[in-house]
């Protein structure tokens, strides 16, 4: 079956204008994340969503991010007011479930410059 | 808090010789511990799992990994390389009770003929 999805595949944007980012998970899994990974930071984790829900936003960096997840499906990532540190290569996973110990199916990510 | 650390951003090896990289945890439950494989400029694949059934997990490509918990350790290896090896390699552990994973810096692997 397909996989996870992103879109667009790269972002070139200038800084202060929104960006929104979007993944399209394997169907039936209920479990989305979101990672960064950026050069100086590595893989960071953004958000987590259960469903709809997102219980865990805690690796959102600023209130310039936010995420939302509808039918349980696609989820969209935005960045308002993007500055040169939102630079990075943004991953979607998913997963079945999301109490411990399943594999995540990552998404080939959106890199994403902002000049 | 869980957390992991990769020794070493770069390893070299010769084709055919043994692949060893490391990675240690912390952990103050019971962890799930993870390596992902990334290609150039492709998303994360899984090789292997740990979570908590056989300490030593085979996983694709010829790599296994050994989880020792009085070494807090889950070291990744492959007896022999090849070049289709050559990678960045991530270490990662699973914050209890959900799949958010903590992942290491990641070790660059370099595959020589």
């Amino acid at each position: 079956g397909a996989g996870v999805s992103q879109s667009p595949s790269n972002k070139v944007t200038e800084k202060g204008k929104d960006v929104e980012l979007r993944c399209d998970p394997i169907s039936g899994h209920t479990a989305l994340y979101w990672y960064r990974q950026s050069l100086g930071q590595g893989l960071e984790f953004l958000i987590y969503f259960q469903g709809n829900s997102a219980p865990d936003k805690s690796g959102l960096p600023s209130d310039r991010f936010s995420a939302e997840r509808t039918g349980g499906s696609v989820s969209t990532l935005t960045i308002q007011r993007t500055q040169q540190e939102d630079s990075a290569v943004y991953l979607c996973a998913s997963s079945r479930s999301g109490t411990g110990g399943t594999e995540q199916y990552f998404g080939p990510g959106t890199r994403l410059t902002v000049t | 808090a869980q957390s992991v650390t990769q020794l070493g951003s770069h390893v070299s090896v010769s084709e055919g010789a043994l692949v060893l990289l490391r990675c240690n945890y912390s952990s103050s439950v019971p962890p799930y511990l993870f390596w992902y494989v990334q290609y150039p400029n492709q998303g994360l694949q899984l090789l292997l799992k740990y979570t908590s059934a056989a300490t030593l997990v085979k996983g694709i490509n010829g790599f296994e990994a050994e989880f020792k918990k009085s070494e807090t350790s889950f070291h990744l290896t492959k007896p022999s390389a090849h070049m289709s090896d050559a990678a960045e390699y991530f270490c990662a552990v699973s914050v209890h009770n959900t799949d958010k994973l903590i992942f290491g810096t990641g070790t660059r692997l370099q595959v020589f003929p």
